[in-house]
């Protein structure tokens, strides 16, 4: 399997919990931001955005939390699966770039 | 209902071949970019494309070529591989250049070069 996991902040949770996995992003002026989840052998698949306006955004199970005074964005998962094992991005996009910069990820361990 | 597909899922190289890692996507998407992964590096751009015939570099550029022939194919060129190239790539894409894009992923080229 691949190693991408290593060396990874890790956080771990049992089935039923609510987790909240942080990230910390470098530039004040990032207008956007994602979470995504990236399963063993896959590619990264989006969960939910947020745009610098908001502070708060909601999907089905998740929550996506934004502070800009401390560039801190967070991901909460409402009962926790273990199909929710997975590494978690987040990533940012600069205004006026077409590019997104990733932070190094999270692994979420849920056990049953 | 394919979206970003990636060719081929495994190569094992030898230092100093060349190769070209394959990325189509069938969602009409004008933006389309490659990332390498490596163990607690995240992702990092290599090269991105605003629309077919513009490409432009990322933060680890060199080594690697891109071209923009078509909206659907983004293929990456390695000149002369080198075992720092060792990763894993990953295609991505989404509808427009400007900001405020999810960008959709291939499930990845794992490469290895000996």
């Amino acid at each position: 399997g691949e190693s991408v996991g290593l060396h990874l902040p890790t956080l771990s949770v049992q089935e039923g919990d609510n987790s909240i996995i942080n990230c910390a992003y470098s530039n004040s002026a990032s207008d956007y931001f994602i979470w995504y989840k990236q399963e063993s052998g896959k590619g990264p698949q989006f969960i939910i955005d947020i745009r610098s306006n908001m502070d708060k955004r909601q999907g089905q199970r998740v929550t996506v939390l934004l502070n800009k005074t401390v560039k801190h964005l967070s991901l909460q998962i409402a009962a926790t699966q273990p199909g929710d094992s997975a590494v978690y991005f987040c990533a940012e996009n600069p205004p006026g770039y077409s590019t997104l910069t990733f932070g190094k990820g999270t692994m979420l361990l849920v056990s049953p | 209902n394919a979206g970003v597909t990636q060719t081929p899922k495994f190569q094992v190289l030898k230092t100093g071949q060349s190769m070209t890692l394959q990325c189509a996507q069938d969602m009409n998407h004008e933006y389309m970019s490659w990332y390498r992964q490596d163990p607690g590096m995240g992702l990092r751009l290599i090269h991105y494309s605003v629309g077919a015939g513009i490409t432009d570099q990322g933060e680890v550029p060199n080594g690697y070529n891109v071209s923009r022939s078509t909206t659907e194919d983004f293929p990456l060129r390695l000149l002369s591989a080198a075992p720092s190239q060792t990763s894993v790539y990953f295609c991505a894409s989404s509808r427009t250049g400007y900001s405020n894009q999810p960008q959709h992923f291939g499930d990845g080229t794992r490469l290895s070069i000996l």
